[in-house]
């Protein structure tokens, strides 16, 4: 069964520290896996997108890295922010011959404290 | 930019009332999704849609129907709502040439008492 598992769960951080999400998943075959920032009471925001040919990817503060062997995902946040505070979702996407289907994870939610 | 919209921001309901849930989008997208999404969950797939009038369930279809009689318009259904039911309803929409992102919509807060 394809599954995308997130961790931690939640995370408090100072206002200007860095941080790390990680993800897991075991979808196959694999298409692409993407990061979305999910701020409260509103839709989730794609913040990257990489498929198994690309090991990192860089949006402003936000650098997410892919190993596509051991299937495993990173978004680090460098010098954070207030308004980082949110959820974020790592949502991994099946190949056309599985569907297109896309798995998403339980997602992190930070908070990011002055 | 790509705008999907929700008729509510937040629903309350009694048990076994008939439930409406509508999500418009303004891109032209083929491709429209209903979504539930549930503390520790992560979002599950409810009802897609690929073009008008046509309709797949997804992982958790049972208690919900879908409609899509115009290409920018996809409506959620709860025949008859229950209290397992309350959640985040998240709509969102993809192009169907060659698209792949998804564009969510700000999401509807259901609460059925």
């Amino acid at each position: 069964k394809n599954q995308v598992e997130q961790s931690p769960q939640s995370l408090i951080i100072l206002e200007g520290k860095n941080c790390t999400l990680q993800c897991n998943y075991t979808v196959s075959p694999f298409s692409n896996l993407r990061w979305y920032k999910q701020d409260t009471g509103r839709g989730p925001v794609s913040l990257t997108i990489m498929t198994f040919s690309e090991n990192t990817k860089s949006n402003g503060r936000y650098t997410a890295t892919l190993d596509a062997d051991t299937k495993q995902s990173s978004l680090h946040i460098t010098a954070s922010q207030l308004s980082d505070s949110a959820s974020y979702i790592c949502v991994s996407r099946g190949s056309a011959s599985a569907g297109n289907m896309l798995t998403f994870g339980g997602g992190t939610r930070l908070m990011v404290k002055p | 930019d790509v705008k999907v919209t929700q008729s509510s921001r937040y629903l309350v309901k009694r048990t076994g009332e008939k439930v409406f849930l509508e999500c418009v989008q303004d891109m032209d997208h083929e491709n429209m999704f209903w979504y539930r999404q549930d503390p520790g969950l992560g979002l599950r797939l409810i009802y897609f849609s690929y073009d008008v009038k046509m309709k797949e369930k997804g992982d958790i279809p049972e208690g919900y129907s879908v409609s899509r009689e115009k290409k920018e318009r996809f409506s959620l259904i709860l025949e008859s709502a229950s209290t397992n039911q309350t959640s985040m309803y998240l709509c969102a929409s993809r192009s169907g040439r060659g698209g792949n992102e998804q564009f969510f919509g700000p999401g509807t807060r259901l609460t059925v008492l």
